[in-house]
């Protein structure tokens, strides 16, 4: 079964400032997707970035960007130029079409909640 | 397009009533899920669908019924409420060989006293 591991339950950064934040997991598939969805207080899950395994280049989208070691099972997410707007809950989660019965289950991490300091 | 759209946004519930969590999704997809998010846990997959009348359980079904009669809707029914169920639901849907992003509803948070 596919596991996803965020280390930081919170994190904390300056308004302006560029913060990482970690994802690893455990998988025997080659074939798979990986995503950050971002969970402000209104509970809405909005995806940040997604990327394809089999895609060597890092995703970015505006001043998200992530740092995808497939070797290593790591894709932490970074946040440039942080904004209040950014202050939420952010998951990591993963999905391999391939695995078994539940094609498209998301396999989500605990989250890690982030907040922008003024 | 509404996207997905879930009813109600909140209910509060005794234990042993019934209700039905509405999921309602505009966009023609094929996948359709439903997640309960607990404090500490993420989510966890409860039911899904690959299609209209096709249903599978997912890592925590006990408690919960789910029919797909059509591509737009999937419900989720809880048939006797108990405190254990107190939650955030989540719906998403997908579809199949496209981008493979699921997109969320906005949650129903649910209360059983």
């Amino acid at each position: 079964a596919q596991t996803v591991t965020q280390s930081q339950p919170e994190m904390s950064v300056q308004e302006a400032e560029t913060v990482t934040l970690s994802c690893t997991y455990d998988t025997s598939e080659n074939n798979y997707y990986l995503f950050w969805y971002k969970q402000p207080p209104s509970r809405q899950m909005i995806l940040v970035i997604r990327q394809e395994a089999y895609k060597q280049q890092n995703a970015t989208e505006n001043r998200f960007s992530v740092n995808f070691q497939k070797a290593a099972k790591s894709f932490s997410l970074k946040i440039s130029d942080s904004q209040l707007g950014d202050t939420a809950m952010y998951f990591c989660a993963f999905m391999s079409p391939n695995s078994g019965g539940s094609n498209y289950k998301l396999t989500f991490g605990k989250g890690t909640l982030l907040t922008v300091n003024p | 397009n509404a996207g997905v759209t879930q009813t109600p946004k909140f209910q509060v519930l005794k234990t042993g009533q019934s209700m039905t969590l509405q999921c309602a999704q505009d966009m023609n997809h094929e996948y359709m899920s439903w997640y309960r998010q607990d404090p500490g846990m993420g989510l966890r997959l409860i039911h899904y669908s690959v299609g209209a009348g096709i249903t599978d359980q997912g890592e925590v079904p006990n408690g919960y019924n789910v029919s797909r009669s059509t591509t737009e809707d999937f419900p989720l029914r809880l048939l006797s409420a108990a405190p254990s169920q107190t939650s955030v639901y989540f719906c998403a849907s997908t579809q199949f060989l496209a981008s493979e992003t699921q997109y969320f509803g906005p949650g129903t948070r649910l209360l059983v006293l």
